[in-house]
């Protein structure tokens, strides 16, 4: 069984166009995150959600919106795609209890490349 | 603040050699260190972590080194192995805080 898993894999679309990821962890954790991955694969946060409560937006341009309809699920939707969205997106989670380890599983990403 | 510092950017070492992949924090609230491992095409896999009240940990081949006084860790994997080729990264973050930093990342290749 996939720990954390994201679809689409690859996604091409032209400029303008809208676009969701989806994610779903079956850990049972309670905090999930998003990723977003450059060609240079520096890693930056860009949301982190704890029981469906967005708590961390790192600046991300309102283009980019999260939705987490429960604790398993955490969805990126981007409007108004441009070129320098592209890149590999990873959601991952985690269990964030003083007790855990807070250990973070990471999904296979999605490779977004606009055109 | 915020940001974890991480050299050098690649690293190339013979098979059975040392490879050291070294890093600096500026938050002293920081109290979670991991280092993540991630091959080409997946995403990023934990490969071992430490909390500032011990000075080093050791899981197999990996250790990790943690200098609090001098803020800085470093990733020690001995008798390097081609399988070890990949991105490594280290990170920092606050228990409770929701939010993981993470280096730049050190691209090491294991030369057979």
């Amino acid at each position: 069984d996939t720990a954390v898993s994201q679809t689409p894999k690859y996604l091409v679309t032209q400029m303008g166009n809208d676009k969701s990821i989806k994610c779903e962890q079956n850990l049972g954790h309670d905090t999930m995150y998003w990723y977003k991955q450059d060609s240079k694969k520096f890693l930056k946060i860009m949301f982190s959600y704890n029981n469906k409560e967005l708590i961390i937006n790192e600046t991300v341009p309102n283009r980019f919106s999260p939705k987490s309809p429960d604790k398993a699920h955490l969805n990126l939707h981007i409007n108004s795609l441009e070129l320098g969205d592209s890149a590999v997106y990873f959601c991952a989670s985690s269990q964030d209890l003083p007790t855990a380890s807070y250990e973070q599983y990471f999904g296979p990403g999605t490779r977004l490349t606009v055109t | 603040q915020q940001q974890v510092k991480q050299s050098p950017q690649s690293l190339i070492v013979q098979k059975g050699g040392i490879s050291i992949i070294n890093c600096a924090y500026e938050n002293t609230a920081f109290d979670y260190f991991p280092w993540y491992q991630q091959f080409p095409g997946k995403g990023p896999a934990l490969l071992i972590a430490i909390r500032p009240d011990v000075s080093e940990k050791k899981e197999g081949r990996f250790t990790i080194s943690f200098n609090k006084s001098a803020k800085q860790f470093s990733l020690h994997i001995m008798d390097s192995q081609p399988g070890d080729s990949a991105t490594y990264f280290c990170a920092a973050s606050v228990t409770g805080g929701f939010k993981t930093i993470f280096g730049a990342g050190t691209r090491l290749f294991v030369k057979a």
